[in-house]
């Protein structure tokens, strides 16, 4: 089935430091999302991709849609306290025919933790 | 606007009872999802509702069900819980979901069976 595998599991960094995380699969996907999950609360979306080799920024955050559509990263630039949470990449799941699956297939998640 | 609102925020309860979730989507939003994330785990895709019909479910048995009424809002049924069904379950809404849009997520029902 379609998979995808995001790395790092956790990283542990200095406040100010950037951050770079990414997803990779063997199958093709046409969108790729990354979400924030903060404990407690559900997935927040912070950057939605569309077409491949697209970047795109949200404030501190930088993501890029993959040329070869398999892949994509996850940029933050100069961490603070608050980006502590879990970040997942995300991706639609697509039929042969372009029909939707309705579901978002979800990377394993990269816990941040920041420390002031 | 107000966001995807899920309810109860907990609930508790034991072997072989049934539970019920409640889901209300963003307003304007046609389609709702449900996804359970397990501890340590990452989300599940349980469900797929829109325009009052199930379009798609996940790997999970048939004790698992729900609905869509025709104010878009959902329920999520689990019947003859077990332990293993303890779980943050998530709903999420979007607008209709052949334009490819993106999901939004509630906060949650946490879920345990004691």
């Amino acid at each position: 089935g379609q998979q995808l595998n995001q790395s790092p599991q956790s990283m542990f960094i200095q406040e100010g430091e950037d951050v770079s995380m990414n997803c990779t699969s063997s199958s093709i996907f046409n969108t790729w999302l990354w979400y924030k999950q903060d404990p407690g609360e559900g997935p927040v979306l912070l950057i939605a991709l569309y077409k491949a080799g697209e970047l795109t920024s949200n404030g501190r955050l930088t993501a890029q849609f993959g040329i070869t559509r398999k892949d994509s990263f996850l940029n933050i630039s100069a961490s603070i306290p608050s980006d502590v949470g879990i970040y997942f990449c995300a991706a639609p799941t697509f039929n042969a025919g372009g029909t939707s699956y309705g579901k978002l297939t979800f990377g394993q998640g990269t816990i941040l933790t920041v420390h002031p | 606007e107000a966001g995807v609102t899920q309810s109860p925020t907990h609930l508790i309860k034991t072997r072989g009872q049934q539970a019920t979730l409640r889901c209300s989507p963003i307003s304007g939003h046609t389609s709702v999802y449900w996804y359970q994330q397990a501890l340590g785990l990452g989300l599940q895709f349980l469900l797929w509702y829109d325009e009052g019909e199930e379009r798609n479910r996940g790997n999970f048995p048939p004790r698992f069900s729900g609905r869509q009424f025709p104010n878009y809002s959902s329920e999520l049924n689990v019947n003859a819980l077990e332990l293993e069904d303890s779980a943050l379950y998530l709903c999420a809404s979007s607008f209709q979901d052949r334009f490819n849009q993106p999901q939004h997520f509630g906060d949650g029902t946490r879920l345990s069976i004691l």
